[in-house]
């Protein structure tokens, strides 16, 4: 099983609508969770961390159930820019911290 | 507001020929990390450092070299370039293992 799994898409999604993504991690002692979005041929950039009572930020919603152990991103109102690789992050506890698992990456593509 | 800086952000090399990957970052973070993301797949962790002196291997470090003098500074070194080694480099940098990375802008080399 992989550490960091997230389905790879494409989500095909026309403006306005809302869309949401899963990922589930393998290490129930895991502690930090990110979503970060990666646009074609850039770096990946941070767009939020994850919180245990769950977090906002304007049209994103980042959730984490630790009983099932996945986190999900909903994004809502999508915009025609929100088109983007979404990579979901986990710290690896088994190795002091020092890293983060990547997963693969959902991508959403925002159609008009 | 420099953040993580790459130099350079394209290169060709031809089979056999070495090269070094310059990253700096002025954000005074700990931890350093070099990953490798080829054309529609995840990041690989190469080589990771968290401190001045220290360094260890990824999950992908073989024919590859890096060093940490400073706190400020990561180069990777590639001896025998070999055409697998195709692939876009990204340097990132967090003040602790379990925080969010910030990358740099990216290397985009070619082995032909």
């Amino acid at each position: 099983r992989k550490e960091v799994e997230q389905d790879p898409g494409p989500f095909n999604v026309p403006e306005g609508a809302t869309v949401a993504f899963n990922c589930t991690y393998s290490n129930s002692a895991s502690q930090s969770f990110f979503w970060y979005r990666q646009d074609c041929r850039k770096e990946p950039k941070l767009l939020m961390s994850v919180y245990s009572s769950g977090n906002e930020d304007g049209r994103f919603t980042a959730q984490l159930n630790r009983a099932s152990q996945y986190i999900s991103l909903l994004i809502r109102d999508s915009k025609l820019s929100d088109s983007a690789t979404y990579l979901c992050v986990v710290n690896n506890v088994e190795d002091s911290n020092y890293q983060l698992i990547w997963g693969a990456g959902t991508k959403l593509i925002i159609k008009p | 507001n420099a953040g993580v800086t790459q130099t350079p952000k394209f290169r060709i090399l031809k089979i056999g020929q070495s090269m070094t990957l310059q990253c700096t970052q002025d954000m005074n973070h700990n931890y350093m990390y070099w990953y490798r993301q080829d054309p529609g797949m995840g990041l690989k962790l190469i080589y990771y450092s968290v401190g001045a002196g220290i360094t260890d291997k990824g999950e992908v470090p073989n024919g590859y070299n890096v060093s940490r003098s400073t706190t400020e500074d990561f180069p990777l070194r590639l001896e025998l370039a070999a055409p697998s080694q195709t692939s876009v480099y990204f340097c990132a940098s967090s003040y602790r293992g379990s925080q969010p990375q910030h990358f740099g802008d990216g290397t985009r080399l070619s082995i032909l």
